[in-house]
């Protein structure tokens, strides 16, 4: 069974601090993909990231960073100097092939409330 | 491009009621996805379609819901009859491949009185 926990129910920091969102996954599948999502208030799901099992390199867009580790089975997503403008959900996402077809489990989201 | 589209934004409707919610995805897109989202169980996927075929329709709760795609441009999800458990808001998205970014639209926010 697929599996996607984001324990951090809700995190607030003050702006321009730095924040890690973690994300832990399981799955057997050995091939499979990992998604983060942003939902600000507005309610829209937005697309930020997709890695998929065989790529562990980690990656940096702007100020978004996510780290990539088979080993413990995290993909973890941090924000470098954050802004008001970042407050929202983040959802963890895994899509796995399972019994012919892909199977797509989101984690419960962590809120992020950045204080201006 | 416009983006995936969804009708209506909100609905509101009486217990034992049919609701159809609407999705147009984005053109070029051959997969759709529906999901529902609850405080309770959070981001759930339903049903997906690929070139208007349904793949897995394993997260469909029960037999009170439907889902079709007739088109490449048009989904449908339907719930008849309508209970107060449903209330949620439900998304569509549409991606080029089945592991590919998706793309949401705004929801549908159902409410069940």
């Amino acid at each position: 069974a697929q599996k996607v926990t984001q324990a951090q129910t809700e995190i607030s920091v003050v702006e321009k601090e730095d924040v890690t969102l973690d994300c832990v996954y399981e799955t057997r599948d050995t091939t499979y993909y990992l998604f983060w999502y942003k939902q600000p208030p507005s309610g829209e799901l937005v697309f930020l990231i997709r890695r998929n099992s065989f790529d562990e390199q980690n990656e940096i867009s702007g100020r978004y960073s996510w780290n990539f580790q088979k080993s413990t089975s995290s993909f973890n997503f941090t924000i470098t100097a954050s802004q008001v403008v970042d407050s929202a959900v983040y959802f963890c996402a895994l899509s796995g092939f399972t019994s012919g077809t892909y199977k797509y489990i989101f984690g419960t989201g962590t809120r992020l409330k950045v204080l201006a | 491009d416009a983006g995936v589209i969804q009708s209506p934004r909100h609905e509101v409707t009486e217990m034992g009621q049919e609701v159809t919610l609407r999705c147009k995805p984005i053109s070029g897109h051959d997969y759709l996805f529906w999901y529902r989202q609850t405080m309770m169980r959070g981001l759930e996927l339903l049903i997906y379609f690929n070139n208007n075929v349904p793949i897995d329709d394993s997260g469909m709760p029960e037999d009170r819901f439907s889902a079709k795609m007739p088109n490449a441009s048009f989904s449908t999800l339907k719930i008849q009859p309508s209970e107060p458990r449903d209330s949620a808001v439900y998304f569509c998205a549409s991606s080029r491949t089945d592991v590919g970014e998706q793309y949401f639209g705004p929801g549908t926010r159902l409410t069940v009185t």
